[in-house]
């Protein structure tokens, strides 16, 4: 299997634009994660769908953040409009059931916002 | 709500030397309890996990962790280190039941040869 599949690898962009980011799960996992990597935070937890719905959001940070699952294989993370307080390593992880406490991460988009 | 403390930010140490990465954490709950490593650039990759059983566990290239529920720790130790041990390791709980991962701040292991 190919891992968790993350695009793009880095993202530059400027103040004000609309970030997309977009993960694509191990095949046959149905647990999709979205967690943000900044030295100050650590990691933490943005949100996480269970067959595609979302079950918990209490992570993302504002409503200028927001995610979507559309199918079992496609998952997106949008932000808009960007800040420089937004760049992070942005992590996309899956789990499948059984075994659902074991996540498998992506590379990570590193998103960095002028 | 659970949280895990990571006592020491940086550890340096030399090669073949042995390494002990601290780990505690709070909970009401019973919890699962994990080692992430993560290389330079790279995203995290799971390398051990304490279920149920054994209190002891061990991952495939010699590190082990022990889970103390009196202390509320789960330890990471390696008897001996090698430069490709270089890394960033996160200890992790998961209330029993949920899918929530909460993360250390992370311990950098540095190997000195």
């Amino acid at each position: 299997d190919a891992g968790v599949i993350q695009s793009p690898r880095h993202e530059v962009t400027e103040m004000g634009q609309e970030v997309t980011l977009r993960c694509k799960p191990i095949s046959g996992h149905d647990y999709l994660f979205w967690y943000r990597q900044t030295m100050m935070r650590g990691l933490e937890l943005l949100i996480y769908f269970n067959n595609n719905v979302p079950i918990d959001d209490s992570g993302m940070p504002e409503d200028r953040f927001s995610a979507k699952m559309p199918n079992a294989s496609f998952s997106t993370l949008k932000i808009q409009p960007s800040e420089p307080r937004d760049s992070a390593v942005y992590f996309c992880a899956s789990s499948g059931t059984p075994g659902a406490e074991t996540q498998y991460f992506g590379p990570g988009t590193r998103l960095l916002v002028l | 709500a659970q949280s895990v403390t990571q006592l020491d930010s940086q550890v340096p140490v030399f090669e073949e030397a042995p390494v002990e990465l601290r780990c505690n954490y709070s909970s009401s709950v019973s919890v699962y309890l994990f080692w992430y490593v993560q290389y330079p650039n790279q995203g995290l990759q799971l390398l051990l996990k304490y279920l149920s059983g054994s209190t002891l566990v061990e991952s495939i290239n010699g590190f082990e962790a022990e889970f103390n529920k009196s202390q509320t720790s789960f330890h990471l130790r390696k008897p001996s280190v090698h430069i490709s041990d270089t890394a960033e390791y996160f200890c992790a709980v998961m209330p029993q039941g949920a899918q929530k991962l909460v993360f250390g701040q992370g311990t950098r292991l540095t190997i000195n040869p």
